[in-house]
This record gives structure tokens, sequence and C-alpha cells, in this order.
């Protein structure tokens, strides 16, 4: 079975661009969350999606929007975007939300440079 | 708030060292803790799930322990070899969410 995958793997933007994130789950995976990931830390929380509905919201701010469709991908959307934002960023799908111990498969990332 | 620390944030070993890798948290109530690794420009691999219920987790070469009540967590790598150097990072669930709350990740490098 595929893996998690996400596209594209590498972008280039520039400040006050628009940017959109694509993210195909696991087969039978309801569940995909994102995570911002900067260089030399560990990935942070940005959104979770269940069965289409957003489940989690972390602290970041509302330039960063996410929906699921209903074949359960994702796409992650940045507005406005600024140097801060250059990153890699993660998408992790489990069958279940992520407090019923069901294990997060995570894609390969998209690194996202803002010049 | 929920905060993971992990040290060190670099480790250089021989090859064929045992090894512990250190994870803490600051708040004991959490759903589980997982352990993952990162190779350079890669997304995360899920190496062990501990359950708050549970006291430790084995895989292969790899076991992994939970203390809750301390709020620690190790990573015992056995008979290490250079395809173990990674990033190794530690994340937990809180009970009252469905996010991982990460730590920085060690990095470990095995040499030959």
């Amino acid at each position: 079975d595929a893996g998690v995958t996400q596209s594209p793997t590498h972008l280039i933007k520039t400040r006050g661009q628009q940017v959109t994130l694509r993210c195909s789950p696991i087969s039978g995976h309801k569940s995909v969350s994102w995570y911002q990931q900067v260089l030399g830390q560990g990935p942070q929380f940005i959104f979770q999606y269940y069965e289409k509905e957003e489940r989690g919201r972390g602290n970041f701010p509302d330039r960063f929007s996410a929906r699921q469709f209903p074949n359960y991908s994702s796409e992650l959307n940045v507005n406005a975007l600024l140097l801060g934002d250059s990153a890699l960023y993660l998408c992790a799908s489990s069958r279940r939300q992520t407090n019923s111990n069901q294990p997060q498969h995570f894609g390969d990332g998209t690194r996202l440079s803002i010049l | 708030k929920q905060e993971v620390t992990q040290i060190p944030a670099a480790l250089s070993v021989p090859e064929g060292e045992n090894l512990v890798l250190n994870c803490s948290f600051t708040d004991s109530a959490i759903y589980n803790l997982q352990w993952f690794r990162q190779d350079p420009g890669k997304g995360l691999t899920s190496l062990l799930l501990i359950q708050s219920s549970q006291r430790e987790q084995t895989s292969g070469r790899l076991n992994a322990s939970l203390d809750k009540s301390s709020g620690r967590s190790t990573l015992y790598i056995a008979a290490s070899q250079p395809g173990d150097s990674a990033t190794y990072l530690c994340a937990v669930v809180p009970s009252n969410t469905g996010k991982l709350i990460f730590g920085q990740g060690t990095t470990l490098q095995v040499k030959p």
C-alpha cells in the first residue's frame, strides 16, 4: 500500500504570495494532521481533520487554513506568505483521531522556501 | 502548557555501542508517547508508541520506557549501527487534545 503522499516536494515563493499544499492519506485513514517544522526544531501542530471536520487547531495565524475532502485527502493553504513561513510542512494520517492510540504515519513533507 | 525536552541535542558514538536517548515532559496527563526517526530531508517514521497505561514497548533492537509520574521516557538502542544515524524525536499526545507535541530531537551519529 502507498504511504502518505505530499505534493509538491519543493516550492519557492515570494513574500505576500499564497500557497496550497496537498496531502493524500494512507488508504483507509480518515484523520489528517498538518505540522510545520522549522530547521533544527521539532514539528509544530497546525491542524487536525477527521471525517472532513476540523478537530484541532494549533497556535498559528488566520493566514493558515485547511480542508479535508470526501476522499479524505487534504489541502493546507497559507496566504500573505512571510519569510518566517519557510519550513518543512508535514502531513500525517491515522485511522482515527490521534487520541485513539493509533500511530501517526507521516509523509516526506513539502519544503517551502520564501524569498 | 505541555513542554517536551530532549537531551542531549546531539550524540556521537562508535558502532556497536548501546545508547540511551532521553525525553522529558512537564504534564503527566498524556494519552500516549511516541518515538519517531527522521532522516535528513525526509518525513518521520514511527518507531514505538507507548500507551499511558504501559511501561515499555520493544521492537527489535529498540526499547522505549515510560514513567508518567516522573514525566520521563527513554529510548534504548542496542548494538548501534551506522544505519541508525538519524534524528530521533519524542512526542506526547495530551489527554485533552488530539495533537502531537514534539521535543526538538536528538541527532545521533554512529561512526563505523
